[in-house]
């Protein structure tokens, strides 16, 4: 079965730590995504990628960083700069232009 | 810029209700529009989608039609369900955009047995 693997599903880490967020694809597809959620808000996008070694700032990327080394794989790594880092983070991946995202299960980090 | 407006939740219905959800959206060109729902804890899955003005996308007894002298793509279902309690998700796609999706905020819906 095709899909977007998240991994781990919940993390917690203490503050000031760097700590990298695993999302992993076998969708063969060329762009991928991370959203942030916030309870009772929307999607906020951090970065996204539309093919391997590439990739730009989405609306709220200050304190995260990223990589594309592989069509596969693009973790996210929420750096101890981002200031309120405790949240939901999905993972997507995106197989064309105006196609549908696929969604990870998300991944819940809790820093204190 | 474009912008996705969802109505304000939480809606709680009975059993059997009509569910109407509302979504307007404003863009500079044509975009395409999808609904997405969430259940508690994870991530989003497509309910349906509509590419171009006057399709009807469907799924699992939900429509939404794509209206665009109102720039609206309203969720409807006719019977809900307790299992379809969830936040649905409203978003637009537009290809001068490089196929990012932008999102509504997100309407929780709550039915009661």
């Amino acid at each position: 079965d095709g899909g977007i693997t998240q991994s781990p599903k919940y993390l917690f880490r203490k503050e000031g730590q760097n700590v990298t967020l695993s999302c992993e694809q076998n969708l063969n597809h060329d762009a991928m995504y991370w959203y942030r959620q916030d309870p009772g808000q929307g999607l906020r996008l951090i970065y996204y990628s539309q093919i391997v070694n590439d990739f730009q700032k989405g609306d709220i990327a200050e304190g995260y960083s990223v990589s594309r080394e592989k069509k596969e794989s693009f973790p996210l790594t929420v750096t101890s700069a981002q200031k309120n880092p405790t949240a939901f983070y999905l993972c997507a991946s995106q197989g064309g232009r105006n196609s549908p995202l696929h969604f990870g299960n998300g991944t819940r980090l809790t820093v204190t | 810029g474009n912008s996705v407006t969802q109505m304000e939740g939480p809606v709680t219905l009975s059993e059997e209700a009509f569910l109407t959800i509302n979504c307007t959206y404003t863009a500079t060109g044509y975009p395409s529009l999808f609904w997405y729902v969430q259940y508690p804890g994870e991530g989003l899955q497509l309910l349906l989608k509509a590419t171009k003005a006057d399709d009807k996308g469907s799924n699992k007894g939900f429509e939404a039609t794509y209206r665009k002298e109102t720039t609206s793509f309203h969720l409807e279902k006719g019977s809900v369900q307790v299992s379809d309690s969830a936040v649905y998700f409203c978003a637009l796609s537009e290809g001068n955009q490089g196929g990012k999706l932008i999102f509504g905020q997100g309407t929780e819906l709550s039915v009661k047995p």
